[in-house]
């Protein structure tokens, strides 16, 4: 099974519509995040939370909203989805503490791939 | 000027060639610097890391940095079909914060 695990992997939805994606974790790790790729544009990231009281925003967490429901369960929605936010979005993890070469590792999700019509 | 610069490609080269991949960056606290690796379909995947001026090597991958060019650099010898993947930049500042380059999509041809 995967440490990071992402439903659903594909979603086609329409405009205004509420969406919810869901990240679980088995690596144990405090530190989790949200980030979303797009052609030409990279990764960027929504929101962060570095423990279950503890949630922040990214560079681009406009119109997204995010819940920590425990240490390993991380959510992220979409209360009126819109056609900009068609995009490939990864959950990831990673510890909470540099520890020489684990510094700035992070464990990523298999994607979900969502399309707002 | 962006933070992180990476070389926007595609690239495509025959079997058992030497690829460099390359990103500038603007931003001198970076201390961190690192490559990830994503295959289709998948979520990238940490491929090296290094925090210091110099070269690494693993295997057939060598990582390089120059800090005082704000420069870094993958270099993959004898590349093979499994090596096309879409490989990306990272790079981490004292605060944690982790920048992505955009990434660059090599396809090695057999």
């Amino acid at each position: 099974d995967a440490d990071v695990t992402q439903t659903p992997r594909n979603r086609i939805t329409k405009t205004g519509k509420r969406i919810m994606l869901e990240c679980s974790q088995t690596k144990g790790h405090d530190r989790m995040y949200w980030y979303r790729q797009d052609p030409g544009l990279g990764l960027r990231l929504i929101y962060y939370s570095f423990d279950v009281k503890d949630i922040n925003k990214g560079e681009i967490s406009d119109g997204y909203s995010v819940s920590r429901q425990a240490q390993a369960k991380f959510s992220l929605s979409l209360e009126s989805a819109i056609p900009n936010q068609t995009a490939l979005y990864f959950c990831a993890t990673s510890e909470g503490r540099v520890v020489g070469g684990g510094a700035g590792e992070l464990f990523f999700g298999e994607g979900s791939r969502l399309t707002v019509l | 000027q962006k933070e992180v610069e990476q070389d926007p490609g595609p690239l495509s080269v025959p079997e058992g060639a030497i690829v460099s991949l390359n990103c500038t960056y603007s931003n001198s606290a970076f201390q961190y610097f690192m490559w990830y690796r994503q295959y289709s379909r998948k979520g990238p995947e940490l491929l090296m890391y290094t925090y210091s001026s110099g070269n690494k090597e693993d295997g057939r991958f060598t990582a390089q940095v120059d800090k005082s060019s704000k420069y870094i650099s993958l270099f993959i010898r004898d590349s093979q079909p499994s090596d096309s993947a879409t490989y990306l930049c990272a790079m981490m500042s004292p605060n944690s914060k982790l920048t992505f380059g955009k990434g660059i999509t090599l396809s090695v041809r057999p």
